[in-house]
């Protein structure tokens, strides 16, 4: 079974640019995350899709953040434009739908995205 | 609201030694709790999870932790550490219930295994 796929694995920009992260999950699985994770620090959500739906965004610096999930499998997460605070890993996260008791809550992660602003 | 300190940011061991990463959370409900490991350049990878039922866990790699309800912590232990267990370490809480449930992440510990 292919894992979660993510790209860029690396990217790096001068603030002010705007750059793109490509995200696509394990087949089936209907809700997406997003995380930020700056060095040093655990990840941080920026987002959760549920299929092509916003469950939570209450963390996504929406002046300069976007994603979407138009068709409820991949998605894009975009930045316009970066400041050098933007400089961390960008994580991608998938986990199954939830059916009667079967939840067991795990997600499973990317590899990740390294944003490096200059 | 459910949150998650790891008490040991760097955790410094020698090979073949035991270790415990300590965890402790806070939550008004039931919990469900989780390790991750994540190596140099890479995603995070779950080690073990507790969900309900008895509070030893084992995971992979001869991880396990104990989830102590009256403590409110969630320990990782591993009886004899190897070299390639040097990485990052992040204990979770889940937050929320059903398809809308996300993983609050602690801050992280850095085990360092040394020769």
């Amino acid at each position: 079974e292919a894992g979660v796929a993510q790209s860029p694995r690396y990217k790096i920009i001068e603030k002010r640019q705007s750059v793109a992260f490509w995200c696509n999950p394990i087949s089936g699985h209907a809700t997406l995350y997003w995380y930020q994770q700056i060095l040093g620090q655990g990840p941080k959500l920026l987002i959760q899709f549920q299929n092509n739906g916003v469950v939570d965004d209450s963390q996504l610096p929406k002046d300069r953040f976007s994603a979407e999930r138009l068709k409820g499998v991949d998605s894009t997460l975009k930045i316009q434009p970066a400041k050098l605070e933007d400089s961390a890993v960008y994580l991608c996260a998938s986990s199954f739908i939830v059916r009667r008791q079967q939840n067991t809550g795990e997600l499973f992660f990317g590899e990740g995205s390294r944003l490096t602003v200059l | 609201a459910q949150s998650v300190t790891q008490l040991d940011s760097q955790v410094p061991v020698f090979e073949e030694a035991p270790v415990e990463l300590r965890c402790n959370y806070s939550s008004s409900v039931s919990v469900y709790l989780f390790w991750y490991v994540q190596y140099p350049n890479q995603g995070l990878q779950l080690l073990l999870k507790y969900l309900s039922g008895s509070t030893l866990v084992k995971g992979i790699n001869g991880f396990e932790a104990e989830f102590n309800k009256s403590q409110t912590s969630f320990h990782l232990r591993k009886p004899s550490v190897h070299i390639s267990d040097t990485a990052e370490y992040f204990c979770a809480v889940r937050k929320g219930s059903g398809n809308t449930g996300k993983l609050i992440f602690g801050q992280g510990t850095t085990l360092q295994v040394k020769p």
